[in-house]
């Protein structure tokens, strides 16, 4: 069965750290797709990257970066010098290839201070 | 690109009575969209699968004659919650997939409902 686990339900740091939200993922395909998505207060879900399975590059975008281990069927969020406005609840999610149901983690909490 | 749009945004209503929430890709043809429920503090939900041009395929333990869905045209799906009950009290999101393009799905705003 599907099943997405984040185990921080909520992180509190200080402007300009470093923080890592996991996710980790349980699925039986060979072929699926892996989501983060953040919900800001207004709670308008923003897409902010799909990978497949089949690429485990991992990848970089301004300050985010997510690492995509199927050793570990981990695919983990980094927020680097964290700001403010990265406040808001982030989910993981997962799709099977024949299939287009996401499953959604619970959620990480992530509250940035100044 | 790949706007979807929700109406309302937030609708308050009585119980016994029924609310239609409307799902609108707005800048492309969506075959399929897809609704969640989200509780306060909670994780979202699928609860339906809409397919243009027929029955919506529901989630188990999702009460299709409470929830109808109709997706009539390739831009619009419409969720009508019948007979509202406090506990129906949620916010709710759609969301499309470009036709043709396996694993993207875009996201609405979102409804919030709330029954008194």
């Amino acid at each position: 069965a599907q099943k997405v686990t984040q185990a921080q339900t909520e992180i509190s740091v200080v402007e300009k750290e470093d923080v890592t939200l996991d996710c980790v993922y349980e699925t039986r395909d060979t072929t699926y797709y892996l989501f983060w998505y953040k919900q800001p207060p207004s709670g308008e879900l923003v897409f902010l990257i799909r990978r497949n399975s089949f690429d485990e590059q991992n990848e970089i975008s301004g300050r985010y970066s997510w690492n995509f281990q199927k050793s570990t069927s981990s695919f983990n969020f980094t927020i680097t010098a964290s700001q403010v406005v990265d406040s808001a609840v982030y989910f993981c999610a997962l799709s099977e290839d024949n299939t287009d149901k996401l499953i959604f983690g619970t959620g990480t909490r992530l509250q940035v201070f100044p | 690109g790949a706007v979807v749009s929700q109406h309302p945004s937030w609708v308050i209503c009585k119980s016994g009575t029924s609310v239609k929430i409307e799902c609108r890709s707005l800048d492309f043809q969506a075959t399929t969209m897809f609704w969640y429920r989200q509780f306060p503090k909670q994780s979202l939900m699928l609860m339906a699968t809409s397919n243009e041009g027929s029955k919506a395929t529901y989630e188990q333990g999702v009460e299709k004659d409470k929830f109808l869905i109709n997706h009539a045209s390739l831009t619009l799906s419409t969720l009508t919650v019948t007979s509202a009950h406090p506990e129906d009290s949620s916010f709710y999101i759609c969301s499309a997939r470009v036709a043709g393009a396996l694993g993207e799905q875009y996201f609405g705003p979102g409804t919030r409902l709330t029954v008194t």
